[in-house]
């Protein structure tokens, strides 16, 4: 596609449900990144992959959090026994190896109740 | 580990003032340094960059200075309009890798 596009772009679930998050990056592009934007919280690192190397965790908050990025391309974000804490804006982004400008996408607004 | 500061916010401006948001960073290396914009209801998307000592980068009349020695990329205008209203996000990625790390935001509000 054109963009980097994030699925479903609103999710509302119920404290302790398991979601799972989709992002589809920019074609060609060899780095994924996830972010977390809450209120008045900034942009939180939590994972990025690159090529086939194995993928950089150091941010994911919990072991409720992972992630895993299939044949290169799409990365699925899955975070278990959600807590209301997760409620934020999940936000995917990609860039190529020869650029190091990040493409990101509209982001996911999860809500949990 | 690598980390960017910036100046908490929200920031009020009316039109045509100045504008400054300070910006500082922690880094092993030489890093990268970015400034992305989050205008409303859009995405984040990169404002300017630059990539070493001195550089200066520059777009849509902002510009930002690569400081090492004060470890620092202030992001500057002179004349701020009502479209500039955004969150501003200063950004670094070290040498050597991709991950890339922000700050956590300025919000801007400009006055007509």
């Amino acid at each position: 596609g054109a963009g980097v596009s994030q699925s479903p772009s609103n999710k509302v679930t119920e404290k302790g449900k398991d979601v799972e998050l989709r992002c589809d990056p920019i074609s060609g592009h060899t780095a994924l990144y996830w972010y977390r934007q809450s209120l008045g919280q900034g942009l939180e690192f939590l994972i990025y992959f690159q090529g086939n190397s194995a993928p950089d965790k150091s941010g994911l908050p919990s072991d409720r959090f992972s992630a895993e990025r299939t044949g290169g391309s799409v990365s699925t974000l899955t975070i278990q026994r959600t807590q209301q804490e997760d409620s934020a804006v999940y936000l995917c982004a990609s860039s190529s190896e020869a650029n190091e400008k990040l493409f990101f996408g509209s982001g996911t607004q999860l809500s949990v109740l | 580990g690598d980390s960017v500061t910036q100046m908490e916010g929200p920031v009020t401006l009316s039109e045509e003032a100045f504008l400054t948001i300070n910006c500082t960073y922690t880094a092993t290396g030489y890093p990268s340094l970015f400034w992305y914009v989050q205008y409303p209801g859009e995405g984040l998307q990169l404002l300017l960059k630059a990539t070493k000592a001195d550089d200066k980068g520059s777009n849509k009349g902002f510009e930002a200075t690569y400081r090492k020695e004060t470890t620092s990329f202030h992001l500057e205008k002179g004349s701020v309009q009502v479209s500039d209203s955004a969150v501003y996000f200063c950004a670094l990625r070290n040498t050597g890798g991709f991950k890339t790390i922000f700050g956590a935001g300025t919000r801007l509000f400009v006055k007509a």
